[in-house]
């Protein structure tokens, strides 16, 4: 199992340009997550999915859109990029109920100059 | 308002001290996770528990359900250890976590 996969890892933007973080995840659970991570502050929720074809949105969702077409992907959506989206992004999945052991991608690093 | 607090948020080890990591939170929990995030890497989840204690390897978390209080122990710190180490609590049995800001252990050969 590849488990939760991230691209890209790195990315550098200019202010008002957008793109597509992909994540996806081959273990079948139903729960996936977006997150950011800033220095000085806990991880924190943008959206989530609790299945396919049902996402909501976290803590800091502005300026971004998700969508879950499949059980497997939860691409996010950057509309048009911020100086304040610079942040390292997290994917994660888990498969809920009692067992919520969250698995986490990569990372993604982002700059938005 | 913090649901999640640890504490130390920076701590320096010598090599093979026993290390304590405390985590308190003020929600109802249906699980404590331990996280650890080496430098410029991603997150591992290294502990799920509800209740008592779970050891792996030089590694061990307790937890005190009455007290709302959780402890990282690692045994014989080595320089591999030194990473951002991260108390979650998780409420209900879907997607609803609280992180704390971490704690980030530096352990000098």
């Amino acid at each position: 199992n590849a488990g939760v996969t991230q691209t890209p890892k790195f990315q550098v933007l200019k202010t008002g340009q957008s793109m597509t973080l992909q994540c996806a995840q081959d273990m079948n659970h139903e729960y996936m997550s977006w997150y950011r991570q800033d220095p000085g502050m806990g991880l924190r929720l943008i959206h989530y999915s609790v299945g396919a074809g049902i996402t909501d949105q976290g803590e800091v969702p502005n300026g971004y859109n998700v969508s879950r077409s499949t059980t497997e992907d939860f691409p996010l959506r950057l509309l048009s990029a911020a100086p304040s989206q610079t942040s390292v992004y997290f994917c994660a999945s888990n498969q809920g109920g009692t067992n919520n052991e969250q698995f986490f991608g990569p990372g993604t690093r982002l700059t938005v100059l | 308002k913090n649901e999640v607090e640890q504490s130390p948020q920076n701590l320096t080890a010598q090599e093979g001290e026993f290390i304590t990591i405390n985590c308190s939170y003020s929600v109802g929990i249906s699980a404590l996770h331990w996280l650890q995030q080496h430098p410029g890497g991603g997150i591992v989840s290294l502990f799920m528990l509800s209740s008592g204690k779970k050891k792996h390897g030089r590694l061990i978390a307790t937890i005190n359900i009455q007290e709302k209080h959780s402890s990282l122990h690692i045994t014989a710190s080595h320089p591999r250890d030194s990473a951002v180490y991260i108390c979650a609590a998780s409420v209900g049995g879907g997607n609803q976590f609280y992180f704390g800001t971490g704690t980030s252990l530096t352990v000098i050969p």
